[in-house]
């Protein structure tokens, strides 16, 4: 069966310092993935996705970056955080692109930015 | 720009009242509309619509699409303490993307 892995699952970072948060998804090949950022009390903001290795779109200019260094590895990455980057980040998986398949999310990492 | 827009935002109940939650959506090469369900953590996945008229049921549960009209309705009825979530509705679109674009969601409290 499918899973998913996200951590850490909780994370306190001072404004200015790099982040980096990993996503991993096991028990599939070629998977769509994804980040999305949620606010408190807010619905889920696409960050990037990717349909293959190395491939990255972005939805929203931002300090965050991402990488897919392999099939089943997503990684978010900031230089330098802002303030503004605190927030509750999911990473999920899809397989197809035709219709569109139901998404299976991580369970999230909770960011503070001091 | 492609839009998503859920309605209420939030909803207080008591156990054994039927509710509605609303999505309606505006966006470019729509294929498939979804319905998530988000306790603490991880949403999880309750429907996927992708014809109109065709309601999808699970337990206390259903949903139906109108593409006419571009929005979804998710009907629980009997609630129960449990159902209490954040419901979250997404529209999945391949205009040269392979993405789901998400309502801000429906908080909903059950009351005992």
């Amino acid at each position: 069966s499918q899973t998913i892995h996200q951590w850490p699952a909780t994370l306190v970072q001072p404004v200015g310092s790099p982040l980096s948060l990993e996503c991993t998804v096991e028990g599939t090949s070629n998977p769509n993935l994804y980040w999305y950022r949620q606010a408190a009390g807010r619905g889920l903001q696409l960050l990037f996705y990717s349909v293959g290795i190395g491939q990255i779109s972005s939805e929203v200019p931002q300090n965050l970056s991402a990488s897919r260094p392999q099939d089943r590895q997503f990684i978010l990455s900031s230089k330098k955080l802002l303030l503004s980057d605190s927030g509750f980040y999911l990473c999920a998986w899809s397989v197809g692109v035709s219709l569109g398949r139901p998404q299976h999310f991580g369970d999230g990492t909770r960011l503070s930015i001091l | 720009e492609d839009k998503v827009v859920q309605s209420p935002l939030s909803l207080v109940v008591h156990e054994g009242d039927t509710v509605t939650l609303n999505c309606s959506y505006e966006v470019t090469n729509f294929r498939s509309l979804l319905w998530y369900k988000q306790e603490k953590k991880a949403p999880t996945f309750l429907f996927m619509l992708t014809s109109s008229g065709i309601e999808k049921k699970s337990g206390r549960l259903s949903s139906i699409l109108d593409k006419k009209e571009l929005f979804s309705i998710l009907n629980i009825t009997a609630t129960q303490t449990g159902d209490s979530a954040v419901y979250l509705c997404a529209a999945y679109v391949t205009s040269g993307t392979y993405k789901y674009i998400f309502g801000t969601g429906t908080r909903l409290k059950v009351l005992a």
